[in-house]
């Protein structure tokens, strides 16, 4: 697997290998977080959320965690594959209550054959 | 399954010209947004709507015009184009505020 420092704009990563990427977010009050990607010429897709109650979730080849100490998210995916390629965004909302999510400015993914 | 459609795909203003892009979702959420995303700033808000008949500024509301014709449909109004609104603008809605947005495939927008 590859691993990066705290965001980093661009990922080149094997395919077959695991890639992290890095996240991190400016408000300690923020208690929802999500990980979009957003592949050329398109909207950005729900790839998968976490509430501030947990510090890990899994999904479908997807794991985030979350390190409420430090204010850091990152997104794990395993087994890069080529259509993995895209931007990948984090975004945080302040309050459940509130609807307004605010993005991180994106990592670029670039899957390697 | 549509999901959130957005219209035009593309469009080249001149500088003062006005016009609205248009947005409709068909899954019933309450809550829909416009968005805008510049080269290395991410996205960011321009207006939301709670629920039907509500509107709200976000982060960078000047210069724009929203209304939330019905649970569906959330219009987004430039009333006099300016070089600076050259985007790529995206209408988002979600189920209620806590849940993942589903967005749009985006408005190419440049004003020349």
């Amino acid at each position: 697997g590859e691993s990066v420092g705290l965001h980093l704009p661009t990922l080149s990563v094997q395919e077959g290998d695991n890639s992290i990427i890095n996240c991190a977010y400016s408000n300690s009050a923020s208690d929802y977080f999500i990980w979009y990607k957003q592949e050329s010429g398109k909207g950005p897709q729900f790839i998968i959320d976490i509430r501030s109650n947990m510090d890990k979730r899994q999904g479908q080849r997807v794991t985030v965690l979350l390190n409420k100490t430090v204010k850091h998210l990152s997104l794990q995916i395993a087994a890069t594959q080529p259509g993995d390629s895209a931007v990948y965004f984090c975004a945080e909302n302040i309050s459940s209550n509130d609807y307004k999510l605010s993005f991180g400015a994106g990592t670029t993914v670039t899957v390697r054959a | 399954n549509a999901g959130v459609t957005q219209t035009p795909k593309f469009q080249v203003l001149k500088t003062g010209q006005s016009m609205t892009l248009q947005c409709a979702q068909d899954m019933n959420h309450n809550s829909m947004y416009w968005y805008r995303q510049d080269p290395g700033m991410g996205l960011r808000l321009i207006y939301y709507s709670a629920s039907e008949g509500t509107t709200d500024k976000g982060e960078v509301p000047n210069g724009y015009n929203v209304s939330r014709l019905n649970k569906r449909e959330f219009s987004l109004r430039l009333e006099s184009a300016a070089p600076s609104q050259t985007s790529v603008y995206f209408c988002a809605s979600s189920e209620s505020a806590g849940y993942g947005y589903t967005f749009g495939s985006g408005t190419r927008l440049t004003v020349v």
